[in-house]
């Protein structure tokens, strides 16, 4: 069957160091890969899209890879600062159309 | 340029009641989806419509479930006779065309409780 996991444990960073959040998926063929940040009681906001013949994208402090052979995307934020605390999400389009399946989120804490 | 809107923000129903969850999309946008997320859990998919269609409902459940966008006006999402299990927050989404590369923009979230 297809899923899609994320670290369900929440990531505590220091203020300054560089956050790493892992999505892993089997059983997907994706097209793109997109990230979303959703804050307690909000709805998500998208972050970033890569798709499937991208490597890496950028966007000010945050970095995503696709490794469609590890089937792995791996999402990055540099600098990282107690504003970013949040649940972050990852998604997949399902059968290249516009419905998007999602992980379970990784709640990060920065810490001052 | 307003965003996403849903309302009510927060509704509480009794066991057998009816919920009605409605969500306007932004300027513009023809696709709406709506998710389902239950405490400390991922976002659902449910249904995807467009204007006056049902594209896919793969994600809503068989009985007491329905969804509409009428030509004019908001998506609703209907929910009849509520159970417990119903208590979530349900999102709405929209993008303004088809495609597999569209940014779905989020609403703030209707929270349902059913007493």
């Amino acid at each position: 069957s297809q899923k899609i996991e994320q670290n369900s444990e929440a990531l505590n960073i220091q203020e300054g160091k560089t956050a790493t959040l892992t999505c892993n998926y089997t059983n997907y063929s994706p097209a793109y890969l997109q990230w979303y940040r959703q804050d307690p009681g909000r709805g998500p906001v998208f972050l970033l899209l890569i798709r499937e013949n991208e490597k890496e994208k950028r966007k000010e402090r945050l970095k995503v890879t696709f490794d469609t052979t590890l089937k792995q995307s791996l999402f990055h934020i540099t600098a990282s600062q107690p504003a970013d605390s949040a649940t972050y999400l990852c998604a997949l389009d399902r059968n290249a159309g516009n419905m998007l399946t999602f992980g379970g989120g990784t709640r990060l804490m920065v810490k001052p | 340029n307003a965003g996403v809107m849903q309302n009510p923000r927060h509704l509480v129903r009794r066991r057998g009641q009816e919920a009605r969850l409605r969500c306007s999309p932004m300027k513009g946008h023809s696709h709406v989806y709506w998710y389902r997320q239950l405490p400390e859990e991922g976002l659902k998919f449910m249904v995807y419509l467009q204007k006056e269609n049902i594209i896919d409902e793969s994600g809503m459940p068989k009985e007491r479930f329905s969804a509409e966008f009428p030509k004019e006006g908001p998506s609703i999402l209907r929910i009849q006779q509520v159970v417990r299990g119903d208590s979530a927050a349900y999102f709405c989404a929209s993008s303004p065309r088809q495609g597999v590369q569209e940014t779905q923009y989020f609403g703030p979230g209707t929270r349902l409780l059913v007493l």
